[in-house]
């Protein structure tokens, strides 16, 4: 049982369109973080959110937790097909609980 | 930023045999290392926590007489699989936690195919 509840686990869009992904929980977490692995590599640390209601913008991704600090969402501006990955959120305590993950695939 | 080595990127071996993965910290001391398996088109999953010089803390379902951690030094974590089997195949992925800082560094991970 996943205790991080990612959606959608699947996408597929137009480059051009935008996007989010959701991240929910009945946990609280101290943080929680989100990645991007691509295949056959280690995941890649993107953001970190702290506070709950924060809002962290890096390029064209938006990041979100929430007022609880159990959910999160990555929103996506004009995807392009290089964020084509899978894009991991993991709450973090005293350790690491990942979700399932969201496989993005932008088509040019 | 921290770098954390992890090594083989990949091994073949066959059924029964034992392979050990190397987790390094290679710019920071690492108190803690957690392991994870990730299958294919899945997410990573927690197996073991492991704190230096004391014993690791498994998750439910995962067997500590097969996946072997040792963790004798601040930078050095090290997963075996013992007696491997087909199942065991995976990507083995570990990470670092520096300090008092809630920050894991992953390996590139290790992909292991047991025929």
């Amino acid at each position: 049982t996943q205790l991080l509840e990612q959606s959608p686990q699947f996408l597929s869009i137009q480059e051009g369109e935008n996007l989010t992904v959701y991240c929910n929980s009945s946990s609280v977490f101290s943080s929680l973080q989100w990645y991007r692995q691509e295949p056959g590599e280690g995941p890649v640390l993107l953001v970190t959110v702290v506070t709950g209601g924060e809002v962290k913008k890096l390029k064209r991704l938006t990041f979100q937790f929430g007022d609880a600090r159990k959910d999160s969402s990555l929103h996506i501006t004009a995807a392009q097909p290089g964020d084509t990955g899978l894009y991991l959120c993991a709450g973090v305590n005293n350790d690491m609980r990942f979700g399932a993950g969201t496989r993005l695939t932008v088509k040019p | 930023g921290a770098v954390v080595s992890q090594h083989p990127s990949r091994v073949i071996c066959k059924s029964g045999t034992s392979v050990k993965i190397e987790c390094r910290s290679l710019d920071f001391q690492a108190t803690t290392m957690f392991w994870y398996r990730q299958f294919p088109k899945q997410s990573l999953m927690l197996m073991a926590t492991s704190n230096e010089g004391s014993k690791a803390t498994y998750e439910q379902g995962v067997e500590k007489d097969k996946f072997l951690i040792n963790h004798a030094s601040l930078t050095l974590s090290t997963l075996t699989v013992t007696s491997a089997h087909p199942e065991d195949s995976s990507f083995y992925i570990c990470s670092a936690r520096a300090g008092a800082k809630n920050i894991q560094y992953f390996g590139a991970g290790t992909r292991l195919s047991v025929l």
